[in-house]
């Protein structure tokens, strides 16, 4: 079983605030680094998905970059607004297989207005 | 396009009943799986299929049964339930072709079982 960490566990900004997050992973047999984003009474949403040492992504004020040698990855959002409150989770599938994405905890943000 | 149906949304059961939650896609996905969310803990996943009539286990299977009889349905059968087993579910199907080539999941709306 993986173990994919992220931190912080929560956290509150302001808005207008830049923000970022740490989703750490098990660099051996690494295929896939996806990021969801998770609205309270919603579903998990996808945001990324990285398999490439040095990729980056983004999606509006949203981006994240990704470490395959070293097993991390940061989530970065820029000007927080409001409706960016949700909780964050990184996943990574395990044995470099496509299959079995083991989920972080998540990290819940928190934007007041 | 429903995308990833479960029903029910809502059940509340007492220990020892039975149960099906039930999870039907009209995507035409052949990967199909169920996670628990518990507070703290994140998404496990229970059990996952990669294409009809194959199954197979996940981090946390145990008091849970699978089948995958067509493409379209994957049921989450609970035996005999016990309160360890007050979660919420989901059930998800892999998406392939996602922006960056690799697939991502898509979830249904989840399912809130509580057992008494």
């Amino acid at each position: 079983i993986l173990n994919v960490e992220q931190s912080p566990q929560s956290l509150h900004v302001q808005e207008g605030d830049s923000t970022n997050f740490t989703c750490s992973f098990p660099s051996s047999n690494f295929y896939a680094l996806h990021w969801y984003r998770w609205e309270t009474a919603k579903s998990p949403e996808a945001l990324f998905v990285m398999t490439l040492n040095g990729d980056e992504k983004k999606k509006g004020r949203i981006s994240a970059t990704l470490n395959t040698k070293e097993g991390y990855s940061y989530l970065y959002i820029k000007g927080s607004q409001p409706e960016d409150s949700a909780t964050y989770l990184c996943a990574s599938n395990s044995g470099g297989s496509n299959y079995k994405l083991t989920f972080g905890k998540g990290t819940l943000l928190t934007v007041n207005p | 396009n429903a995308g990833v149906t479960q029903t029910p949304k809502f059940q509340v059961l007492k220990t020892g009943q039975s149960m099906t939650l039930q999870c039907a896609q009209d995507m035409n996905h052949e990967y199909m799986s169920w996670y628990r969310q518990d507070p703290g803990m994140g998404l496990r996943l229970i059990h996952y299929s990669v294409g009809a009539g194959i199954t197979d286990q996940g981090e946390v299977p145990n008091g849970y049964n699978v089948s995958r009889s067509t493409t379209e349905d994957f049921p989450l059968r609970l035996l005999s339930a016990a309160p360890s087993q007050t979660s919420v579910y989901f059930c998800a199907t892999l998406q392939q072709g996602f922006p960056s080539g690799a697939n991502v999941l898509t979830f249904g709306a989840g399912s809130r079982l509580t057992v008494l």
